[in-house]
């Protein structure tokens, strides 16, 4: 069973910093993983999606890295800003058609950005 | 192009009752997953539908359903309710299974 772990749970950081957020998944055999950000009471937002095959993805300030066969995933964040401030998920999805498109998450990391 | 909708968005019920959770897709987008998000559980998966059938189910009880309509809509009920049923539920719709998933608002779900 795909269990994903995200470290750390919460990080308070002052504006202009940049900063990693951890996520790591016991099975290797993904099909792809992806970053959320999820604000108070709101849906998720899709920030970056990388497939098994790929090392990394970029859109703006930030980068995502997969080391497929250690089980681990970073999301980098540049010159971080207030508006950064949400939890943070990571979700892996399985290989294979029985995976479908169910998504195994993180418990998230809660940044705040501090002005 | 218009993102994932979900009606409604907040919901209150007592203890018994059923509910119906509507979700609509991205226009295109085929398949459509739910899940349940709660302090305690964090996002957990319901069950996922492609092309109207249910291609994948989570660890849930048979009070759990859903249907997809031939537009790709789709409903999640759940029957006599429990006060652990509340909570923040989700829908994501993808063009196919394994392609980037895009979440609607939720349906905060408060049972009483």
């Amino acid at each position: 069973k795909q269990e994903v772990t995200q470290i750390p749970a919460a990080l308070s950081v002052p504006e202009g910093e940049n900063l990693v957020l951890n996520c790591s998944f016991t099975d290797s055999a993904i099909y792809n993983l992806q970053w959320f950000r999820q604000d108070p009471g709101k849906g998720l937002t899709s920030l970056l999606l990388i497939q098994s095959s790929q090392r990394e993805q970029t859109s703006g300030r930030l980068n995502a890295s997969l080391d497929k066969s250690s089980g681990r995933s970073t999301l980098y964040i540049a010159a971080s800003q207030p508006g950064d401030s949400a939890t943070y998920l990571c979700a892996v999805r399985g290989e294979g058609e029985t995976s479908g498109s169910r998504l195994t998450f993180g418990e998230g990391t809660q940044l705040t950005v501090n002005p | 192009k218009a993102g994932v909708t979900q009606t409604p968005r907040y919901l209150i019920k007592t203890r018994g009752q059923q509910v119906t959770l509507s979700c609509s897709p991205i226009s295109g987008h085929r398949s459509v997953s739910w899940y349940q998000q709660t302090p305690g559980q964090g996002l957990q998966f319901l069950f996922e539908y492609f092309s109207e059938t249910q291609r994948n189910k989570g660890n849930f009880p048979g009070r759990f359903s859903g249907r997809q309509f031939s537009n790709s809509r789709s409903e999640m009920n759940v029957s006599t309710l429990e006060l652990g049923d509340s909570a923040l539920y989700l829908c994501a719709s993808s063009l196919v299974g394994f392609s980037e998933q895009y979440f609607g608002p939720g349906t905060r779900l408060t049972v009483t």
